[in-house]
């Protein structure tokens, strides 16, 4: 079964510094990768997402993740954060065919302080 | 395309009360998703439906939960004899199929307390 692992349950940065949010997962064969980001009072909204090719995958509001099959990691990256994006990090993985359903990682708190 | 809407926000119910949740998705997305998400932890897979058939089921989906989705479009959820364990945050998502894996976009959720 998949699994996803994200190990740091907070993160704190500075505005304006560098971040990087770590995600391992846990799948047999070539996943399909993804990183949400969730708001206080919203819904989940896609950030990016890796299918094939290029590892290095480029996403929304300044974001990238690298996806590195050897260490079975999905780490998401930001050169630098704005006060906005603090919020809960949701990394997932999911079945490449089939039915597709997500394995949701528990999430990572991100706290930007000014 | 208005987005992924739940209907209601919030919901605090008394134990052993039925509850019902509904999902608009966005239009022609001919896939439909029921996640639980409780404090702490990321979403849960229910169920999902494509069109109007319910495909999957988790084993998380106690025979209290029930899921329709009539005629492929909007979808209800529904809690019968609620328990303190029900309390969680209820997410839709919708997606169109596109040939492999789908981009799922969530609705705001529904809230629901049991007293």
């Amino acid at each position: 079964a998949q699994s996803v692992t994200q190990p740091d349950i907070h993160i704190t940065v500075s505005e304006g510094a560098s971040l990087e949010l770590r995600c391992n997962y846990s799948y047999g064969a070539t996943p399909y990768l993804f990183w949400y980001v969730q708001s206080p009072g919203q819904g989940l909204q896609l950030l990016l997402k890796y299918f094939s090719g290029d590892t290095l995958v480029q996403g929304i509001k300044g974001f990238e993740a690298e996806f590195k099959r050897s260490q079975s990691s999905f780490n998401l990256r930001k050169p630098s954060v704005h006060w906005s994006d603090a919020a809960e990090y949701f990394c997932a993985v999911g079945e490449a065919g089939g039915s597709y359903i997500p394995t949701f990682g528990r999430g990572t708190s991100l706290i930007v302080h000014p | 395309d208005t987005g992924v809407s739940q209907d209601p926000r919030h919901k605090i119910t008394k134990r052993g009360q039925n509850v019902t949740f509904r999902c608009d998705p966005i239009s022609e997305h001919n896939r439909l998703y029921w996640y639980r998400q409780t404090l702490g932890q990321g979403p849960e897979f229910l169920t999902y439906f494509q069109n109007e058939a319910q495909l999957e089921k988790s084993r998380l989906l106690s025979n209290r939960f029930s899921a329709e989705r009539p005629k492929g479009s909007f979808s209800t959820l529904e809690i019968q004899r609620t328990e303190q364990g029900d309390s969680a945050m209820y997410l839709c998502a919708s997606s169109r199929t596109v040939g492999g894996a789908d981009e799922q976009f969530f609705g705001p959720g529904t809230r629901l307390t049991v007293l």
